[in-house]
């Protein structure tokens, strides 16, 4: 199985701040068609995960131009510019590589 | 407007059989694969197989011996069973529809315990 790494956050972090999540995984999430299988979720307290980035770049319909999403074939980077009170919740990066779909562990987000 | 809701037992005694209805709108479950995510308490999240749209299904392994997801085409309806629970059974199961991979629509979630 893919083995996802995620980084921790320095929490709290101040409002208005930038943040990034980093995210590893253990094979390159490169496909041969040129996309690359890594998915952003963020969890809010008390909901369902919603999407926020997939193929590593591209934000889905309605997230805010605040999140973006980078890196290479293994290494990946959410970035928040400043932070809001609605972004507090746990961040997932996902494979969509192969199966199992594998998550990395979460990575908290709070708000100062 | 895509919704998919989970509906099943909130609590089931060890050792039994745990069923789970997705039950889905907005979209037909053979034009899309839908996936089951599991979550533990206060944990993260897993996933758990699929069921491509085609009919076929794909299970984690470390879950395959005790999982079957089937659907029901007519109702667009989406189940998992899952025997033999264990309290690391209890969590809240998800329903989630694929999407040129990526997960882009989730159900709510249904907590279920394990425990007698």
């Amino acid at each position: 199985d893919i083995v996802m790494t995620q980084g921790a956050l320095p929490n709290p972090v101040p409002s208005g701040e930038s943040a990034s999540i980093t995210c590893q995984s253990s094979k390159s999430l490169l496909h041969s068609n040129g996309k690359t299988y890594l998915n952003w979720y963020l969890q809010r307290p008390g909901q369902s995960p919603q999407l926020l980035i997939y193929w590593m770049s591209t934000r889905a319909s309605g997230v805010s131009d605040r999140f973006s999403g980078s890196g290479s074939g293994t290494d990946f980077t959410l970035k928040i510019s400043s932070v809001e009170a609605e972004d507090v919740g746990v961040y997932y990066c996902q494979q969509f590589l192969e199966y199992p779909y594998t998550f990395g562990a979460g990575t908290k987000l709070e708000l100062k | 407007q895509v919704r998919l809701k989970e509906s099943g037992p909130r609590l089931v005694q060890p050792s039994q059989t745990l069923s789970v209805t997705c039950t889905v709108s907005g979209f037909s479950v053979t034009s899309y694969h839908v996936s089951w995510v599991r979550q533990p308490p206060g944990k993260g999240l897993e996933w758990v197989g699929a069921i491509w749209k085609g009919g076929s299904t794909d299970y984690n392994s470390a879950l395959k011996s005790r999982l079957s997801i089937s659907r029901d085409t007519s109702k667009n309806q989406v189940f998992l069973k899952m025997n033999s629970l264990q309290t690391d059974d209890t969590g809240t199961y998800y329903c989630a529809k694929h999407s040129g991979g990526y997960f882009d629509y989730w159900g709510q979630g249904v907590m279920v315990t394990v425990s007698s």
